[in-house]
């Protein structure tokens, strides 16, 4: 079965500081990957995903994300962060082999200060 | 084009009970997914439901029990409430699993109050 770890919990910055958020799955097969945001008070939304091809995605928002095989890593960034990305941002992964099922990480809470 | 639209958004019940919930999906989509997301975790699958069969499940007890419809929606059933039950139940809808990519879209939820 699949598992998902995300580094770090809770996450404060400043406005125009720079984003990295952590994320490694642990499933041996092929994989599809997900970042998704969840604001204040909102549902869930898609920030970005990758399937295949260049190992470099990019999302909405500024948002994006880097696919290391090797390390089972897909780690989200921002370069330069404001405050309306206050939310909280979770990893998921999808084995091909297990159809539309996402495994999703504990999430990150970010805090952007202004 | 309307999204994923979960009933109700706020609910209370009392240790024993048993809920449903309800849920509608996207526009074109055939299958639903329903998450259990407690506080300050991340959502767990709970089961998936296409051509109105149960297809996956994840690691929830026999009291977890769903149903999808002719018209692709869908009611998540939870008997015996307890209260770790509490908790937002998501619903996510996807296109065909012959033709979609895994791709999720959520509906805001419904959030289970077990007293």
């Amino acid at each position: 079965a699949q598992s998902v770890s995300q580094h770090n919990h809770h996450v404060i910055l400043s406005e125009a500081a720079s984003l990295e958020l952590g994320c490694n799955y642990s499933y041996g097969g092929t994989v599809n990957l997900f970042w998704y945001v969840q604001y204040p008070g909102q549902h869930l939304q898609l920030l970005l995903k990758y399937f295949s091809g260049d190992p470099l995605v990019k999302g909405i928002k500024g948002f994006e994300a880097e696919f290391i095989k090797s390390k089972f890593s897909f780690n989200l960034r921002k370069p330069s962060v404001q405050w309306s990305d206050t939310a909280e941002y979770f990893c998921a992964v999808n084995a091909k082999a297990a159809g539309n099922k996402l495994t999703f990480g504990g999430g990150t809470r970010v805090l952007v200060k202004p | 084009d309307a999204g994923v639209t979960q009933s109700p958004t706020h609910l209370i019940k009392t240790r024993g009970q048993q809920v449903t919930l309800r849920c509608s999906p996207k526009s074109g989509h055939d299958t639903v997914s329903w998450y259990q997301q407690a506080l300050g975790q991340g959502p767990q699958f709970i089961f998936q439901y296409y051509e109105e069969e149960e297809r996956q499940r994840g690691n929830f007890p026999d009291r977890f029990s769903g149903h999808q419809f002719p018209n692709y929606s869908s009611e998540l059933n939870v008997n015996a409430l307890l209260l770790g039950d509490s908790a937002l139940y998501l619903c996510a809808s996807s296109q065909p699993l012959t033709s979609g990519t895994g791709e999720l879209f959520f509906g805001e939820g419904s959030r289970l109050t077990v007293l």
